[in-house]
C-alpha cells in the first residue's frame, strides 16, 4: 500500500530534550515536507526536500532541524524542544511538479513540557 | 507569492442538501489549485485538483470544484451533504517551482442528521 508513514505518532517530552520524529514513504517520490499545525493558523511548511541531499527551509524553520540521506527517509530534529514548538506535525511527499498532489502521513501530536 | 483564502471558519449543513465551501486564490500565471480534507485524527487527503481545462473539477467522494477565472475562486461543492463529510477542509495553492504548497486557514464543515 502507498502511504507516508510518521512515528511517533504521540509524544510527551520536556524542555531541551533531543528528539527525533521519522518518516518514510513507499512511492518514489522526490519531493519531502514537514508542515505544523495549529489551531487558527492552518498549515505551515517548516522544511522542504526537492530530493536527495537538497534541503531548504519553509516558512517556520527555526528550532528545526531535517536531513535527505535517502530518497524514501526524511525526519525532523529538534535539538532543544521548547514549549513553543507543540503542535501537530505532518509529513508530506509527493512527485515533482507544482500539479502533482501531496501525500500525508497521519500526523504526529507533540506536546514539550 | 501565490495565496488562497477561506472566508468561512464553519460551514453548517444539513444532511442532503448541497454543500459549499469557499476559496479564493490569489496567483501569478495559471493556477495550480487543490482541494484537502482533514478527517477527525487522521492526516490531510488529496479530494480534487485544477491544473487546466474544464473549469469543472470532479473529485473523490461526489465532491465537485468549479474553477472562476473571473472571480477568482475555486469553491468546492457536493450536491448532497452525508454526515461522515463532517471534517476539516483545505483549500491549497503551490507556489512557482513548487518549493512549497501554501494552505488556506481551513474550514470546518459539519453536516447535521
Amino acid at each position: 500500500e502507498a502511504q507516508v508513514t510518521q512515528n511517533p505518532r504521540y509524544l510527551i517530552t520536556v524542555t531541551g530534550k533531543k528528539l527525533t520524529v521519522t518518516c518514510s514513504q513507499n512511492m518514489n517520490h522526490e519531493y519531502m515536507s514537514w508542515y505544523r499545525q495549529d489551531p487558527g493558523l492552518g498549515l505551515r511548511q517548516i522544511y522542504y526536500s526537492m530530493n536527495v541531499e537538497v534541503t531548504d527551509k519553509g516558512d517556520v524553520p527555526e528550532g528545526y532541524k531535517v536531513s535527505r540521506k535517502e530518497k524514501r527517509n526524511f525526519p525532523l530534529i529538534l535539538e532543544s524542544p521548547s514549549p513553543n514548538q507543540t503542535s501537530l506535525y505532518f509529513c508530506a511527499s509527493s512527485l515533482k511538479g507544482e500539479y502533482n498532489e501531496q501525500f500525508f502521513g497521519p500526523g504526529t501530536r507533540l506536546t514539550v513540557l | 507569492a501565490q495565496s488562497v483564502a477561506q472566508p468561512e471558519d464553519q460551514v453548517n449543513v444539513a444532511e442532503g442538501n448541497p454543500l459549499t465551501v469557499k476559496c479564493t486564490y490569489s496567483v501569478s500565471g495559471n493556477p495550480y489549485l487543490f482541494w484537502y480534507v482533514q478527517y477527525p485524527n487522521r492526516g490531510l487527503q488529496f479530494l480534487l485538483k485544477y491544473i487546466t481545462g474544464d473549469n469543472l473539477v470532479k473529485g473523490s467522494y461526489g465532491f465537485e470544484a468549479e474553477f472562476n477565472k473571473s472571480q477568482t475562486s475555486f469553491h468546492l461543492k457536493k450536491p448532497s451533504a452525508l454526515v461522515s463529510d463532517s471534517a476539516l477542509y483545505f483549500c491549497a495553492v503551490p507556489e512557482e517551482g513548487y518549493s512549497t504548497l501554501t494552505f488556506g486557514k481551513g474550514t470546518m464543515l459539519l453536516v447535521s442528521p
